[in-house]
């Protein structure tokens, strides 16, 4: 089945970095690209970016370009989405979620990783 | 980028009730639209894609319709089940944007 686990909670202090992971199982990992989400606390979602698990071409939404970084292993499956220069407002849940370029959009999510930036 | 403005931010429903959310794009998105659902502290849910196809295993009193600007989710029913938070998505230009959300509450 597919499954799409993510690392676990971060707590991070501002100023600093945060890389989450997201390992794919169940399907072909290069078919398809891996979108971020993030969901502030009792907030909507906010697309930040994706990338295709084939080519890697990342496609980040402007709010987060410079301060994104999306990248791919295709020998283990994994996404990673590094966020730099952590501010308190980037204290959120990050979802991947799974998208099949063209046809169906993010049909199977990761669990969600909680990152709190405090000092 | 497209803007997506959902309405209503927040509606009330019985078990039963028919109930209604709509979905405005602030440009033609021909029908690359999605409906989520999400329950609290779990991951959404991908209801319907390409604006009316619904999921697979999603239950037949959601339905989607529209095309271009203007796009509405369905319940025909409401279950118990189906309180929860709804959001729509673009995915025809990137950035893919989502809707506010509408909070679905049991009346």
């Amino acid at each position: 089945q597919v499954q799409l686990v993510q690392s676990g909670p971060e707590l991070k202090k501002p100023g600093a970095s945060v890389k989450v992971s997201c390992k794919s199982s169940g399907y072909t990992f290069t078919a398809y690209n891996i979108n971020w989400v993030r969901q502030a606390p009792g907030q909507g979602l906010e697309w930040m970016g994706s990338i295709g698990a084939y080519t890697g071409n990342t496609n980040i939404a402007q709010k987060f370009q410079g301060r994104v970084i999306m990248t791919r292993d295709t020998s283990t499956s994994t996404a990673y989405m590094e966020l730099r220069s952590l501010r308190s407002d980037d204290t959120a849940v990050y979802y991947c979620a799974r998208e099949w370029e063209g046809a169906v959009p993010l049909d199977y999510w990761g669990q969600g990783t909680p990152v709190t930036v405090s000092s | 980028d497209i803007q997506m403005t959902q309405s209503p931010s927040t509606l009330s429903g019985s078990v039963g009730d028919r109930v209604t959310i709509t979905c405005r794009a602030s440009q033609s998105i021909s029908n690359l639209l999605a409906w989520y659902q999400q329950k609290p502290g779990k991951a959404p849910k991908l209801l319907i894609y390409d604006a009316s196809s619904l999921d697979s295993g999603v239950p037949s009193r959601f339905s989607g319709s529209g095309s271009g600007t203007e796009f509405t989710l369905t319940i025909s029913s409401l279950q118990p089940d189906d309180f929860a938070a709804y959001y729509c998505q673009q995915y025809n230009i990137y950035p893919f944007t989502f809707g506010q959300g509408t909070k679905l509450e049991i009346k």
